[in-house]
């Protein structure tokens, strides 16, 4: 079964140094992998996505992400972080085997400190 | 949260009361869903539609109903067979496409606590 796991239930960076929050998963076959954001009491937004090619993902926001096959891992990062960028994030890989459905991390809490 | 509308914000329940949570795309999506997030989870899958007029049970299924008489409208009625009902309720929409590669767009959510 697919399955996808964020280590980590907070992280806290200050503002300006880089910020990496961690998502690692399970899967048969190749992986189609997410990240999310959610703000406060508001839905989630899309910032971006792996299905193939290049393992360097550039998303919305200044984030990307990288893909590593051989760590089966999907890292978001963001070279100097903004207070604005604190909120809770998500990392959801495809089903493969359940109509394609996604499976959800249980998020992350990226707190940034001035 | 683009062109996906989900009312109200908040929504008060008594007990054994059915409610039911609109969910409005103008996307022209074809594929629409409902999840549940409780704090220090997933989101968890409620029901999902491909099509207008037909619809599938996601992991947690019971105790909720839809119906998808309209590509644009997918509600969501929470019985009171759902014994725990108070979450936060996502909608979210997506063009579907071959091996699962499309992106899902989110509503703001509805917060539903049961009195």
């Amino acid at each position: 079964a697919q399955s996808v796991a964020q280590p980590e239930d907070q992280v806290n960076v200050a503002e300006g140094n880089p910020l990496t929050v961690k998502c690692t998963y399970s899967v048969s076959g190749n992986p189609y992998l997410f990240w999310y954001v959610q703000y406060p009491n508001r839905g989630l937004q899309f910032l971006l996505k792996y299905i193939t090619g290049d393992n360097l993902v550039k998303g919305s926001y200044g984030f990307e992400a990288e893909f590593n096959k051989s760590q089966t891992s999907f890292h978001l990062k963001k070279p100097s972080a903004l207070v604005s960028d604190s909120a809770l994030y998500f990392c959801a890989v495809r089903d493969l085997d359940s109509n394609y459905q996604l499976i959800w991390g249980a998020g992350t809490k990226l707190i940034i400190k001035p | 949260d683009g062109g996906i509308t989900q009312s109200p914000k908040y929504l008060f329940r008594k007990e054994g009361q059915n409610v039911t949570l609109s969910c409005e795309q103008n996307l022209n999506h074809d594929a629409m869903y409902w999840y549940r997030q409780d704090p220090g989870q997933g989101l968890r899958l409620i029901y999902y539609s491909q099509i207008v007029n037909d619809f599938q049970k996601g992991d947690i299924a019971e105790g909720y109903s839809v119906s998808r008489e309209k590509k644009e409208s997918f509600p969501l009625t929470v019985t009171s067979a759902q014994k725990n009902p108070t979450a936060f309720y996502l909608c979210a929409s997506s063009i579907p496409r071959l091996g699962g590669t499309d992106t899902q767009y989110f509503g703001p959510g509805t917060r539903l606590t049961v009195l």
